[in-house]
């Protein structure tokens, strides 16, 4: 994707936090969103932050947001086999519509 | 409610051919946009069509082509078919387009032979 980077892999052992890290460079962008990709299938709207939160919590997920770093982090906690997936970080910038995708982290969890 | 659909899920086409894909979204979403995916480039967008009018577009050729119809579903359209063209392509719906949620449908799977 454009301008929005991820690291390719994260390996975790089942019932540790997976924190999964993007950074962007568009200072305008008003939303921050996390996508998880299982095999064959489309993407799935995980959770997503207006750009002038910090964190949002959900359940197991907790976003993080540094926007003075254009840094956005997605922690899963007690990672389960089921998380296995590539997550794909993206932002939506003010002047377009558009949304950005990065070039997705897959995550394996080992036993 | 139905999420997004896709049709058909899988597709096998040779080099010069054309193919049109269809994408029918979430019941109310009044916005509609293409995505392809592939393993080298990730995901790139390709438009985004609301109110049965094109309004962004990607960087792609005019080989690639789409259109919304009254009820917001949408085609998109490739003509003479090179095998870089072998991707996933996504459809994403949204209620219009400053809603922030996107949701996607599980894609077409494009083959180029």
């Amino acid at each position: 994707g454009e301008d929005v980077e991820q690291s390719l892999f994260l390996s975790v052992r089942e019932g540790d936090s997976s924190v999964i890290n993007c950074t962007y460079t568009d200072s305008s962008s008003t939303y921050l969103y996390w996508y998880k990709q299982e095999p064959g299938a489309g993407l799935q709207l995980l959770t997503y932050i207006f750009s002038n939160m910090v964190m949002k919590q959900d359940q197991r997920l907790t976003v993080l947001l540094n926007k003075k770093d254009k840094h956005l982090s997605l922690r899963i906690a007690d990672t389960q086999t089921g998380d296995s997936a590539i997550y794909f970080c993206a932002e939506r910038r003010s002047s377009a519509s558009k949304i950005i995708f990065g070039s997705g982290t897959r995550l394996s969890i080992r036993p | 409610k139905a999420g997004v659909t896709q049709t058909p899920r899988y597709l096998i086409k040779t080099r010069g051919q054309q193919v049109t894909l269809s994408c029918s979204p979430i019941s109310g979403h009044r916005s509609v946009s293409w995505y392809q995916q592939t393993p080298g480039q990730g995901l790139q967008f390709l438009f985004e069509y609301f109110s049965e009018t094109q309004r962004n577009k990607g960087n792609f050729p005019g080989r690639f082509s789409g259109r919304q119809f009254s009820n917001s579903r949408s085609e998109m359209n490739v003509s003479t078919l090179e095998l870089g063209d072998s991707a996933l392509y996504l459809c994403a719906s949204s209620q219009d387009r400053v809603n922030e949620k996107l949701f996607f449908g599980s894609g077409t799977q494009l083959s180029v032979l």
